[in-house]
């Protein structure tokens, strides 16, 4: 049973690019979060969305980012227009269902932005 | 609003010493108590948790973590220091019940050096 993958490891865009960080679930699992990680920071809380729906956006930033959890396929986070200030690692946690009191993360995507 | 706070950002111990990073917490309700490590360029491995029950929790790689709820803290200890355990701790934590008790709060991590 494989973890949760996310895809690309690694990620360079020039500023005004856009990124498209991906992220498959655990097998089962129908509840994806993701979070991201300043340079000497904790992970901040960005967005928790269960399949076709987004149900807390609360700490996504106002403009340029999205996030998506389609019936099929990946939950893609895209951040358009992308600035330096966007250089972090981007991590992808799923669990089973909402009342789960484990989320299991991917090994994150880290984009630098030059 | 919930909080969580690592005092030290840096620990270091000898190995074969005991080590204890610090982890104090605050949320409205009854807290899930969480600790991950996480090695350079790698994601977060969970360690342990405590959700209810027993005060001393057990995890992996010979960790374990005491849940003080008089004084808000979940500290992770392990009796012998392994140079392996070098890597990056993150304490989190997240309510029990409420709206928005799925989203887990970090603290900003304690790196963690065992000397040979």
């Amino acid at each position: 049973n494989a973890g949760v993958m996310q895809n690309p490891r690694h990620l360079v865009r020039r500023r005004g690019q856009e990124a498209r960080l991906r992220c498959s679930p655990m097998k089962g699992h129908s509840h994806v979060y993701w979070y991201r990680q300043l340079p000497e920071e904790g992970l901040k809380f960005m967005v928790y969305l269960q399949k076709e729906n987004i149900i807390d956006e609360s700490g996504m930033p106002k403009e340029r980012f999205s996030a998506e959890f389609p019936k099929e396929g990946p939950s893609i986070l895209r951040i358009q227009q992308v600035v330096r200030g966007d250089s972090a690692a981007y991590f992808c946690a799923s669990s089973p269902q909402e009342g789960s009191t484990e989320a299991f993360f991917g090994q994150g995507t880290r984009l630098t932005v030059v | 609003a919930q909080s969580v706070a690592q005092p030290e950002d840096q620990v270091n111990v000898a190995e074969g010493n005991p080590l204890t990073v610090k982890c104090t917490y605050s949320v409205s309700g009854n807290p899930y108590l969480f600790w991950y490590v996480q090695y350079p360029n790698r994601g977060l491995q969970f360690l342990l948790k405590y959700i209810t029950g027993d005060n001393l929790v057990k995890g992996s790689y010979g960790f374990e973590a005491e849940f003080n709820k008089s004084q808000t803290s979940f500290h992770l200890k392990k009796p012998s220091a392994l140079v392996s355990d070098s890597a990056l701790y993150f304490c989190a934590v997240r309510e029990a019940s409420g709206a928005g008790s799925y989203q887990l709060t970090f603290g900003k991590g304690t790196k963690l050096s065992v000397i040979p």
